[in-house]
């Protein structure tokens, strides 16, 4: 069964202070992992997509890196707007369906 | 185009009653999925849809929840005799197609409560 755990569970940070969560997790055969953000209320919202080990994208403060068996994502000099709860999600190899993590909380303060 | 959407928002309802949850799905996507996101638990898959058909329904989580999809569109949940444990936010997703690389993209769910 495909396992993703995220950490920390919430994450304090003061504007302009950078940091990174952590996406662990155990799938047979990756087809991609997936990040979102998901603001109170409303929907995940599509952040990126990593497909093999090895592989970042970026998206203005925020950059997503891959390893064989972790995602990070790291946020540089965050924002106030930039307080969510970002979401890991992984889809194995022919399957259709994306095994979510619980998410790391994230409020930064002015 | 637009994105997706679901209706109602809220829905609030009592123990026992039948209850259908709308989704629309941005246009042009033929893979339609139902995930359930309930307090302090992640989002769990529920089911998909590849046109009209649903080749798995494994994640429904017992038979008073079924779904369907018409004219490779939009698509409905309906629960019956509701339980508390299904208060929940229902979320609604499309991509493509299932096979391959697709991002889903996910409409602002429905928050279910039963009393």
């Amino acid at each position: 069964e495909d396992q993703v755990t995220q950490s920390p569970e919430a994450l304090r940070l003061q504007e302009g202070e950078s940091s990174s969560l952590n996406c662990s997790y155990t799938v047979s055969g990756l087809r991609g992992l997936f990040w979102y953000r998901q603001d109170p209320g409303k929907g995940p919202e599509f952040l990126f997509t990593l497909y093999s080990a090895g592989e970042e994208k970026e998206k203005e403060r925020l950059k997503a890196t891959l390893t064989k068996k972790e995602s990070f994502l790291h946020i540089t000099a965050p924002k106030p707007e930039d307080s969510a709860t970002y979401l890991c999600a992984v889809q194995a190899a022919n399957d259709y369906k994306l095994s979510f993590g619980a998410g790391t909380t994230v409020t930064v303060r002015a | 185009g637009a994105g997706v959407s679901q209706s109602p928002s809220n829905k609030v309802t009592e123990k026992g009653k039948d209850v259908e949850l709308r989704c629309d799905p941005i246009s042009g996507h033929t893979a339609l999925y139902w995930y359930r996101q309930s307090l302090g638990q992640g989002l769990e898959f529920l089911i998909y849809f590849q046109g009209n058909s649903a080749p798995d329904k494994s994640g429904l989580p017992s038979d008073r929840f079924s779904a369907e999809r018409t004219g490779g569109s939009v698509s409905t949940l309906t629960i019956q005799r509701t339980q508390q444990e299904d208060s929940a936010v229902y979320l609604c997703a499309s991509s493509l197609v299932a096979s391959g690389n697709h991002e889903q993209f996910f409409g602002p769910g429905t928050r279910l409560t039963v009393l």
